[in-house]
């Protein structure tokens, strides 16, 4: 069946690097996608989320890209704190009421 | 944001006991909620769709005699791992939806991890 997926099980950075997660996607139906945070023991944090009719939205620090030509979407972390690590996970919802469809989350470490 | 209140956190039980988990929306009714289940390093994997009144829509694969889920009113959703095994161990999460147009912006519970001995 049609799911959402993740290009790289972790991602290691540097404090105050920018990070890139990546997630590919194959419902082409799908209009909106969220990025979770999750740390451990806990359940998804939202950090940021973006329509099919946009391809770039920023939040604070956090950056969120889609292409829906390739079916990629991205989440862009500035200056990347170790409070930041955890496990980023793309979802997508391909019609309203229906339940999100998690991808496989990216492990963010960050050292100091 | 809403918020949605996971109880208990964690739980030890006993194989062929019966654990119930709560999922309450605090400040919002929930007209649908949605079950997931987490193993160690993997990604959420929806359950069940719970809607206030109504019987739920279990997921292939996921057994609705084990898994019962009970959805009496618009502000709490249990899920019930009925006779359970250690293979039912895992991290179980709930979020809750306000309607169709807050859909999109699920609020999740914290969570609650089984342990089956």
């Amino acid at each position: 069946g049609e799911s959402v997926g993740l290009h790289l099980p972790t991602l290691s950075v540097q404090e105050g690097d920018n990070s890139i997660i990546n997630c590919a996607y194959s419902n082409s139906a799908s209009d909106y996608f969220i990025w979770y945070k999750q740390e451990s023991g806990k359940g998804p944090q939202f950090i940021i989320d973006i329509r099919s009719n946009m391809d770039k939205r920023q939040g604070q620090r956090v950056t969120v890209l889609l292409n829906k030509t390739v079916k990629h979407l991205s989440l862009q972390i500035a200056a990347t704190q170790p409070g930041d690590s955890a496990v980023y996970f793309c979802a997508e919802n391909g019609q309203a009421g229906t339940a999100l469809i998690f991808g496989k989350g990216t492990t963010l470490s960050v050292s100091s | 944001g809403a918020v949605v209140s996971q109880h208990p956190s964690r739980v030890i039980c006993k194989s062929g006991t019966s654990v119930k988990i709560e999922c309450r929306s605090l400040d919002f009714q929930a007209t649908t909620m949605f079950w997931y289940r987490q193993f160690p390093k993997q990604s959420l994997m929806l359950m069940a769709t719970s809607n206030e009144g109504s019987k739920a829509t279990y997921e292939q694969g996921v057994e609705k005699d084990k898994f019962l889920i009970n959805h009496a009113s618009l502000t709490l959703s249990t899920l019930t791992v009925t006779s359970a095994h250690p293979e039912d161990s895992s991290f179980y999460i709930c979020s809750a939806v306000t309607g169709v147009e807050a859909n999109e912006k699920l609020f999740f519970g914290s969570g609650t991890q089984l342990s089956v001995l």
